[in-house]
């Protein structure tokens, strides 16, 4: 079974770019038939999309997000990454990552990280 | 983009009451519907996909139903380990979308 695993910087000033990595281990990252998810909350709050990439490289993100977000694969480290540009105290939340797999009608996030906190501070 | 209203924002109940979660789409969304239960401090767990798949794992006194706009989650029989949060998601058009969310909590 996929095991996920998100690290990167915990505080992040404003105006600058958070930048988090999922490593994955148990299955690999090119897999058809899988997306990769970053998906985040801020304190409190409910659970917001971010977007996603699929095995083939194309990415999709929130409207909402964007002009800001980048989601990237390193398929040689089994990994993907989340950069999110500009970021404010709006930007504080646990980030999670999550893998999605293609059911008959859509898809569905069957394994996710432990989230990770990120907090937009000076 | 779709959005999800999830009702009751959150509720109270006793062990082996018989719950329910209701989620509308903002359009129809056919059966691409899932829900996830939260446990604080937990990352979400995947429940239901498809409106009414069971997840492999997942205790069968959960159940979902529902298409188009309109869509449940049942609890038949709370247990302790059910009281959480829960969220309904969509895909439509390649984009997600999570619901508000539901707490249900002891009464």
């Amino acid at each position: 079974q996929l095991q996920l695993q998100e690290s990167g910087s915990g505080l992040v000033k404003p105006s600058q770019t958070l930048s988090l990595t999922c490593a994955v281990s148990g299955g690999s990252i090119s897999s058809g038939g899988y997306s990769w998810s970053w998906i985040r909350q801020p304190p409190g709050k409910g659970l917001e999309w971010i977007g996603y990439i699929y095995h083939s490289g194309s990415t999709y993100y929130n409207p909402s997000l964007k002009s800001r977000v980048t989601i990237s694969v390193d398929r040689s480290k089994n990994q993907f990454s989340l950069k999110l540009s500009s970021v404010t105290a709006a930007d504080t939340a646990v980030y999670y990552c999550a893998s999605g797999y293609y059911t008959i009608f859509g898809v569905a996030l069957d394994y996710w990280g432990q989230g990770t906190l990120v907090t937009v501070s000076s | 983009a779709i959005q999800l209203t999830q009702s009751p924002s959150s509720l109270s109940a006793s062990v082996g009451d018989r719950v329910t979660i209701t989620c509308r789409a903002s359009q129809g969304i056919s059966s691409a519907l899932a829900w996830y239960q939260q446990k604080p401090g937990k990352a979400p767990k995947l429940l239901i996909y498809d409106a009414s798949s069971l997840e492999s794992g997942v205790p069968s006194r959960f159940s979902g139903s529902g298409s188009g706009t309109d869509f449940t989650l049942t609890i038949s029989s709370l247990q302790p380990e059910d009281f959480a949060t829960y969220y309904c998601q969509q895909f439509n058009s390649y984009l997600l979308t999570f619901g508000g969310g539901t707490k249900v909590e002891i009464k």
